[in-house]
């Protein structure tokens, strides 16, 4: 069974840092593209970022771009999500998914997310 | 930058009825699309892939249409556990970059 399990939020002040981790197993990691999603309080899913399964691609939205670094260790099965000069609307529940197949991440590439964990929550504020 | 618009915002039926939402897109996707379910306190499920896909142990009831700005999400026979919120989720083709839609509401009547 796939399981996904996000941890390292928690209250942070503006301008602080925060890595967030993903725990992956019941798959074989590396071979699959893996994304952040998230949520802010009572509002819409907001795309974060994707990583390909070797890590070696990587992408992100423009709100968070500069500012958050999507990574992997797919020796230890784990995602990471490094945030940055954080700012009070960065405050959310952040997700974590994998991609529902083995395909490469790119151009012409149908990437979508499935399953996605439980979230853990990140709330910037003083 | 695309943008996605659901409509509508809620919408309000009874079990047995037939759902249609709606996700219109303001440039053209192809079908880059895919649609979510997400019930209060959970996270969101991927019901519909590639426009039309029913994703892994997804109900027969559901299912998705249409390509380039306008798709649909129907439910074809409203089932007590299928009232939540619905997404729809935009994917570039390069950079691949991600979009949803701001959400539609399915309560009950």
């Amino acid at each position: 069974e796939v399981q996904l399990l996000e941890s390292g939020g928690g209250l942070i002040q503006p301008g602080g840092s925060l890595r967030l981790s993903c725990a992956a197993s019941g798959f074989t990691f590396a071979k699959y593209a893996m994304t952040w999603v998230r949520q802010a309080p009572g509002k819409g899913l907001e795309w974060v970022s994707a990583i390909s399964g070797t890590g070696g691609s990587t992408y992100y939205a423009d709100s968070v771009r500069g500012l958050f670094t999507i990574s992997r260790d797919n020796s230890k099965n784990t995602l990471y999500l490094q945030m940055n000069s954080l700012r009070a609307e960065d405050t959310a529940v952040y997700y974590c998914a994998k991609d529902i197949s083995q395909s490469y991440f790119g151009s012409g590439s149908r990437n979508w997310f499935d399953p996605w964990g439980q979230g853990t929550l990140v709330t910037v504020s003083s | 930058e695309i943008v996605l618009t659901q409509s509508p915002a809620t919408l309000s039926l009874s079990p047995g009825e037939r759902a249609t939402l709606s996700c219109r897109a303001s440039q053209s996707v192809s079908s880059y699309l895919a649609w979510y379910q997400q019930k209060p306190g959970q996270a969101p499920r991927l019901l519909i892939y590639d426009a039309s896909n029913r994703a892994t142990d997804i109900p027969a009831r559901f299912s998705g249409s249409g390509s380039g700005t306008d798709f649909t999400l129907t439910i074809s026979s409203l089932e007590p556990e299928d009232f939540a919120v619905y997404y729809c989720q935009l994917r570039s083709d390069w950079p691949p970059l991600y979009t949803f839609g701001q959400g539609t509401k399915l309560e009950i009547k």
